[in-house]
């Protein structure tokens, strides 16, 4: 299993431009998140689903959009890029399942720096 | 509102001397309190789950407990490997679609030098 997997590892936009966080998960969880990191904030909830045509949003969501078309795929749309959304990007999933241990798995993060 | 609070921000021990780090919480019911450990440049790694006051979980050198209000991860004879940031999280009752949202305090830089 290669577990929670994102890309890219890192990427610079300017101001006004968008692209696509990429999440994928191969352990059949049904529940994925977005969250952000920044230095003394700790991890901010984004979005969240928890299962296949389903999303919902966290705490901090405005300028970001998701959609969740498999189970196994939840990617992270910016819009319109801000210097306000440079940070780290974390994916997570976790099972639902009765008697499973309740956590989230991690990917490795992406890093965005807009300029 | 559903808050974490962890203490210290940064903790610097010396190879061998135990401490504990502290997590506080309010929330209007308690799913679950979740403890991660984060090295630098990764994502945040699973350490335990605790459900209800008076549970404790061990692995190795950590063990977690939980009261109603706050959870204490106490750190045994640390040694310099144990060096990292751990993170703690809540996960309130709720709904279905509120059953995956979790709420992370800022984290606990460990600093254990040899």
């Amino acid at each position: 299993n290669a577990g929670v997997t994102q890309t890219p590892k890192f990427q610079v936009l300017k101001t006004g431009q968008s692209m696509t966080l990429q999440c994928a998960q191969d352990m059949n969880h049904e529940y994925m998140s977005w969250y952000r990191q920044d230095p003394g904030m700790g991890l901010r909830l984004i979005h969240y689903s928890v299962g296949a045509g389903i999303t919902d949003q966290g705490e901090v969501p405005n300028g970001y959009n998701v959609s969740r078309s498999t189970t196994e795929d939840f990617p992270l749309r910016l819009l319109s890029a801000a210097p306000s959304q440079t940070s780290v990007y974390f994916c997570a999933s976790s099972s639902a399942g009765v008697g499973v241990e309740e956590t989230q798995y991690f990917g490795p993060g992406t890093r965005l720096l807009v300029l | 509102e559903d808050q974490v609070t962890q203490s210290p921000e940064a903790l610097r021990l010396q190879e061998g001397e135990s401490s504990s780090l502290n997590c506080s919480y309010t929330v209007s019911g308690l799913r679950g309190l979740f403890w991660y450990r984060q090295d630098p440049g990764k994502g945040p790694e699973f350490l335990f789950t605790l459900y209800s006051a008076g549970e404790e979980k061990e692995k190795e050198r950590l063990k977690a407990t939980l009261t109603k209000k706050e959870s204490f991860l106490h750190i045994t004879a640390p040694k310099p490997e144990d060096s990292a940031t751990y993170l703690c999280a809540v996960r309130p009752k709720g709904g279905l679609r509120n059953f995956n949202k979790f709420y992370f305090g800022s984290g606990t830089k460990l600093n254990v030098k040899p």
